[in-house]
């Protein structure tokens, strides 16, 4: 069956250090991927979009990888601030113009 | 900046009541959407539109319809509410096709008693 997990339902980093969140996927072949920021009682907000061909892409303290083989994104907030407490969701489309798919999010807390 | 308004931040229904959630974008987008959100199930589609008059089934469409009148408009339509469609409803839009990066509104927090 297809799958879309995010690995960890919460996550405590402290303060500086960076924190690694994990999207895998099975059974998709999707173009490119998708990482969204929410906050408690919000819609999600986009991030970051890393297409099948880009290895790498950054935005300020963001930086997301995209590994087709190994069926798998990795969000990295470096720096981390308590600010960035949020949940983190990624998200696929399963075909080239099918809606998005979102895992069920990472619950993120930056502990000053 | 896309806007994305809910008509209502928190509504509270009796089970087989009719509801009506509003979905209003102001940047011309082609696609409209509804999820709904609920703890350790994460997002789950509803319904979608990428045109107006069009509509399309998502992954849970059961118990719901949709109307696209006009294009900046999608609401949602509960027919006879229940106990177990008390949810997170989140809209959202997108120019292009329908899997670009979406813009989100505030949500409703619906409760069905």
């Amino acid at each position: 069956s297809q799958k879309i997990e995010q690995n960890s339902e919460a996550l405590n980093i402290q303060e500086g250090k960076t924190a690694t969140l994990t999207c895998n996927y099975t059974n998709y072949s999707p173009a490119y991927l998708q990482w969204y920021r929410q906050d408690p009682g919000r819609g999600p907000v986009f991030l970051l979009l890393i297409r099948e061909n880009e290895k790498e892409k950054r935005k300020e303290r963001l930086k997301v990888t995209f590994d087709t083989t190994l069926k798998q994104s990795l969000f990295h907030i470096t720096a981390s601030q308590p600010a960035d407490s949020a949940t983190y969701l990624c998200a696929l489309a399963p075909a080239g113009n099918t809606p998005l798919v979102f895992g069920k999010g990472t619950r993120l807390s930056v502990i000053a | 900046d896309v806007k994305v308004t809910q008509s209502s931040r928190y509504l509270v229904k009796r089970t087989g009541e009719k509801v009506f959630l509003e979905c209003v974008q102001d940047m011309d987008h082609e696609n409209m959407f509804w999820y709904r959100q609920d703890p350790g199930l994460g997002l789950r589609l509803i319904y979608f539109s990428y045109d107006v008059k069009m509509k399309e089934k998502g992954d849970i469409p059961e118990g719901y319809s949709v109307s696209r009148e006009k294009k900046e408009r999608f609401s949602l339509i509960l027919e006879s509410a229940s106990t177990n469609q008390t949810s997170m409803y989140l809209c959202a839009s997108s120019p292009g096709w329908p899997g670009e990066k979406l813009f989100f509104g505030s949500g409703t927090q619906l409760s069905v008693l």
